[in-house]
C-alpha cells in the first residue's frame, strides 16, 4: 500500500491555459474520487469512478472540466481554459468499495494556481 | 440540501488537555460519518468512520460519538499532544451510492507544549 499519489504537487498557469493533472489509486482501489478544496474551506466533490465509468458527477464540473480513467487504474482531471476562480487544491481519492463502509484514502493534492 | 457546520473553528489548548470538537448536519438522514486530519498543505487523513447504526467508534487517544437524530458528532481527543496540531474535517455521506461525502469547513486545532 503506496497510498493515493498525485502529480504535479504545484501547477502554476496562465488564465486561458489548459492543465492535466493525473491521480494514481491504492493498486486494489476501484473507487476513485476528485474533489475540489478552496482555502479555509472543506473539500467540495467534483467526480466520481467506479473502475472505468464515471458515475457520478457534480454541478461543480463544468463543461471545462473533464475526467478520465482509462482502464481502471490511474485518472486524469483536464481543465480547459483555466480561470482564476479555478485556483484550488485538487485532491484525489480511492476507496476499496463503497464509501458507506469503507474509508476514502486522500492524496497530497495538486495545488493550482491560475494568474 | 445538507450542510455541514464545524464549531469552534479554531482552537489553542496546552498540551496534555482532553479536548472536544463538535460537528453538526442539518439533514439526519446519513449512511456515515467520518473525521479526518489535514496538515498544511497536505492531502487528508481517515481518522474513524461511524456507520449510521453506530453510537461511537475509537482508536486509540480518539473517540468520535454519533447522535443521529440530534444531527451532531462528537471527536473527543485525549491527552493532547503537539503533534495533534493540525485541521480536523468531518464529513458525511447522504446518498446510498455513498459516493459524495460533505464537508464542513473543518477545526484548526493547536496543541502548544
Amino acid at each position: 500500500d503506496t497510498g493515493v499519489s498525485q502529480d504535479p504537487r504545484h501547477k502554476i498557469t496562465k488564465r486561458g491555459q489548459n492543465v492535466t493533472f493525473r491521480c494514481d489509486p491504492i493498486s486494489e482501489h476501484n473507487r476513485l474520487y476528485w474533489y475540489r478544496q478552496t482555502l479555509g474551506q472543506g473539500p467540495e466533490f467534483l467526480t466520481y469512478f467506479q473502475n472505468e465509468a464515471q458515475l457520478e458527477k457534480s454541478r461543480l464540473l463544468s463543461d471545462r472540466f473533464s475526467a478520465e480513467r482509462p482502464k481502471g487504474s490511474f485518472s486524469t482531471l483536464e481543465i480547459q481554459r483555466t480561470e482564476q476562480g479555478d485556483s484550488a487544491m485538487y485532491l484525489c481519492a480511492s476507496s476499496l468499495s463503497s464509501g458507506l463502509d469503507s474509508p476514502l484514502h486522500f492524496g497530497n493534492g495538486t495545488r493550482l494556481t491560475v494568474t | 440540501k445538507q450542510e455541514v457546520t464545524q464549531i469552534p473553528a479554531a482552537l489553542s489548548v496546552p498540551e496534555g488537555e482532553n479536548l472536544v470538537l463538535n460537528c453538526s448536519f442539518t439533514d439526519s438522514a446519513i449512511y456515515n460519518l467520518q473525521w479526518f486530519r489535514q496538515d498544511p498543505g497536505k492531502g487528508l487523513t481517515s481518522l474513524l468512520l461511524i456507520q449510521s447504526s453506530q453510537r461511537e467508534q475509537t482508536s486509540g487517544r480518539l473517540n468520535a460519538s454519533l447522535d443521529k437524530s440530534s444531527g451532531r458528532s462528537t471527536l473527543y481527543i485525549v491527552a493532547s499532544q503537539p503533534g495533534d496540531s493540525a485541521t480536523y474535517l468531518c464529513a458525511v455521506i447522504s446518498n446510498q451510492a455513498g459516493t459524495a461525502l460533505i464537508f464542513g469547513k473543518g477545526t484548526t486545532l493547536s496543541v502548544s507544549s
